[in-house]
Parts: structure tokens; C-alpha cells; sequence
């Protein structure tokens, strides 16, 4: 069964940082792409970061680049977010998903999410 | 504002069918393949649709996708109380290099 596990939310002041976690089980992780979206409160999914099977291509939305840090574990299967500079306007559940992709094919990139974890709350705020 | 641009409600009687927009462009669902979600309070998103029309094993064949153009729509036939839910669209966004949603869509089964 595969199973995605967050870990590591929390209240932060703003200027904190704070670092996500995600355990992942049941599947072979390496060979999937991961990817981080958050929900602020009342509000849609928002994309955050993804990373490459093996680390070595990551992306990230506007918001968060030279903030945030995606990394990855394939020895403890694990994937980590780690956010600097935090803003109240961070302030979310963050999920961990597994990613089909994105890989290119003939009709275009695939990029879509089959598993979820729970999500952890972040709360910037003093 | 979302890069994929969905209506904020829509509502449909039980047995009635309803549909969801979702609009973008050819950066987005013009050129890549569109996924959905299902969310109901306080729990993950679920998979719905992938690859614009294709079923995970589980998802009742009530649920259909669809593309044309710059636009996908998310059909549920049969509706059920239980489909009462938050619907998303998403894609992969070829110039921003990342993953987008719609702003989600609420299904009120009357």
C-alpha cells in the first residue's frame, strides 16, 4: 500500500523556517518524480516544488524560489521542503504527492498526482 | 488568481449530470494533459482523471474528461450526494516550468 506521511509543520514566526518532511512506503520512491502542494486555509491548491527521480531537476513556483529548498532521500525514501524566509501568506497545509511526471510524450507533458499524503500545517505568524 | 480558470459553484439536482470548465492555454492544456481532482473537507485530493480522460482503477465510470482547445471538462453523470465536493483541474505549465490549478470547483448536489 503506498503511503505518503508529512511531518514537521507548525507555528513560525515570520523571517522562521521551517522543514517538511515526507515518508514514503509501499512503492519503489526512486523511480517517481515528488512534489510539494499546499492549500492556504479556505483556499484552492496551489503547485509549490517538484524534484526529479534522482534530484538532479527540480522546479519550483515564483513565490518560493530562492526561499524554498526541495530536496530528496532515495536511501530513507524520503523528501524534504525546507522553508526559509517565511511570510504569512505561506501559511497552508502542505501535502506531499507522488508525480507522474512531468514526462513528455507525443500528445504532450503528463504531469498528475495519484498519491496523497495527509498534509501538515504551517502557521506563520507572531 | 489561478493559472487555469474554473467556476467557483456549481449545483445539480441527484440523477442530473453537471459539468466543470476549465480553461487555460496553449502553455498549459493546450499542449499537455490534464488531470483532476476530488477534495472533500479537511481531507487530501484524490485523483479523478488523468492523461485528460483516463480513470484511475476505482473511480466510477460516472466521472468522465474531456479536452478541446485550451479547455477541459470534468462530467459526472448519475449525481450522487455524496459527490458533494471540491473538484481541481491541473496541468503542467510549459513557460512557467511547473505544475498549475484551476482555482477549484464547488459541486452542490441539491
Amino acid at each position: 500500500e503506498v503511503q505518503l506521511v508529512e511531518s514537521g509543520g507548525g507555528l513560525v514566526q515570520p523571517g522562521g523556517s521551517l522543514r517538511l518532511s515526507c515518508a514514503a512506503s509501499g512503492f519503489t520512491f526512486n523511480v517517481y518524480w515528488m512534489t510539494w502542494v499546499r492549500q492556504a486555509p479556505g483556499k484552492g491548491l496551489e503547485w509549490v516544488a517538484t524534484i526529479k527521480k534522482d534530484g538532479s531537476e527540480k522546479h519550483y513556483v515564483e513565490t518560493v524560489k530562492g526561499r524554498f529548498t526541495i530536496s530528496r532521500d532515495n536511501a530513507k525514501n524520503s523528501v524534504s521542503l525546507q522553508m526559509n524566509s517565511l511570510r504569512a501568506e505561506d501559511t497552508a497545509v502542505y501535502y506531499c504527492a507522488r508525480d507522474q511526471g512531468p514526462s513528455l510524450t507525443t500528445m504532450g507533458v503528463v504531469e498528475y498526482y495519484d498519491y496523497w499524503g495527509q498534509g501538515t500545517l504551517v502557521t506563520v505568524s507572531s | 488568481q489561478s493559472v487555469l480558470t474554473q467556476p467557483p459553484s456549481v449545483s445539480a439536482a441527484p440523477g442530473q449530470k453537471v459539468t466543470i470548465s476549465c480553461s487555460g492555454s496553449s502553455s498549459n492544456i493546450g499542449n499537455n494533459l490534464v488531470s483532476w481532482y476530488q477534495q472533500f473537507p479537511r481531507t487530501a485530493p484524490k485523483l479523478l482523471i488523468y492523461d485528460n480522460n483516463v480513470r484511475p482503477s476505482g473511480i466510477p465510470d460516472r466521472f468522465s474528461g474531456s479536452k478541446s482547445g485550451t479547455s477541459a471538462t470534468l462530467a459526472i453523470t448519475g449525481l450522487q450526494a455524496g459527490d458533494e465536493a471540491d473538484y481541481y483541474c491541473g496541468a503542467w505549465d510549459t513557460s512557467l516550468t511547473s505544475g498549475v490549478f484551476g482555482g477549484g470547483t464547488k459541486l452542490t448536489v441539491l
